[in-house]
């Protein structure tokens, strides 16, 4: 049972380069985010995805964009990198049956990217 | 609009000794509050939740968390801390747009 899985681990891009994180889950779960985790800001939102086929913006948006590929993968896509954007990304998926207090996230490990 | 302040970026403590991790919160509707934990290099797991009925919550490891509306908190706490407790603790709440708002974490060391 693989839960989240998140790929690459670890990648370093150089300022304007473009690259996707691939998020896959595998418990038929609804809902689908990805998150930035930085030091000192805990883990803000950057998109969501309520079910196959929608997505909407979170709290910090600008410089991403995300494809709901189908119910199992949710990818985020950075076209043209910026040092600001070196973080920890983590993907989460959620039955939200009953509402999100009903629902815990499931995370995935995590990608470490930096941006030179 | 809902948010969570933890107190203390980082808390050490012995082993053996109490463990108390502060979480205070702003909501303007009846909160439905979270912990979650992280350890080194891994996402986040639930600890425990309150969303409503009794105001102590027992979670896992033997972590636990107390509502007080009075107090606008929801500390966590740990009778006796183990090494492998060593983590980072985030408090969440969840806000109007039902999603969840994280605090800024808190690290917990413990020594031998």
């Amino acid at each position: 049972n693989a839960g989240v899985t998140q790929t690459p681990k670890f990648q370093v891009l150089k300022t304007g380069q473009s690259m996707t994180l691939q998020c896959a889950q595998d418990m038929n779960h609804n809902s689908m985010y990805w998150y930035r985790q930085d030091p000192g800001m805990g883990l803000r939102l950057i998109y969501y995805s309520a079910s196959e086929g929608t997505t909407d913006k979170g709290e910090v948006p600008n410089g991403y964009n995300v494809s709901r590929l189908n119910k199992r993968e949710f990818s985020l896509r950075l076209e043209s990198a910026a040092p600001s954007q070196t973080s920890v990304y983590f993907c989460a998926s959620s039955e939200d049956q009953g509402g999100p207090y009903n629902s815990p996230l499931h995370f995935g490990n995590g990608t470490r990217l930096t941006v030179t | 609009a809902q948010s969570v302040t933890q107190l203390g970026s980082h808390v050490s403590v012995s082993e053996g000794a109490l463990v108390l991790l502060r979480c205070n919160y702003s909501s303007s509707v009846p909160p439905y509050l979270f912990w979650y934990v992280q350890y080194p290099n891994q996402g986040l797991q639930l600890l425990l939740k309150y969303t409503t009925g009794a105001t102590l919550v027992k979670g896992i490891n033997g972590f636990e968390a107390e509502f007080k509306k009075s107090e606008t908190s929801f500390h966590l706490t740990k009778p006796s801390a183990h090494m492998s407790d060593a983590a980072e603790y985030f408090c969440a709440v969840i806000s109007n747009t039902d999603k969840l708002i994280f605090g800024t974490g808190t690290r917990l060391q413990v020594f031998p």
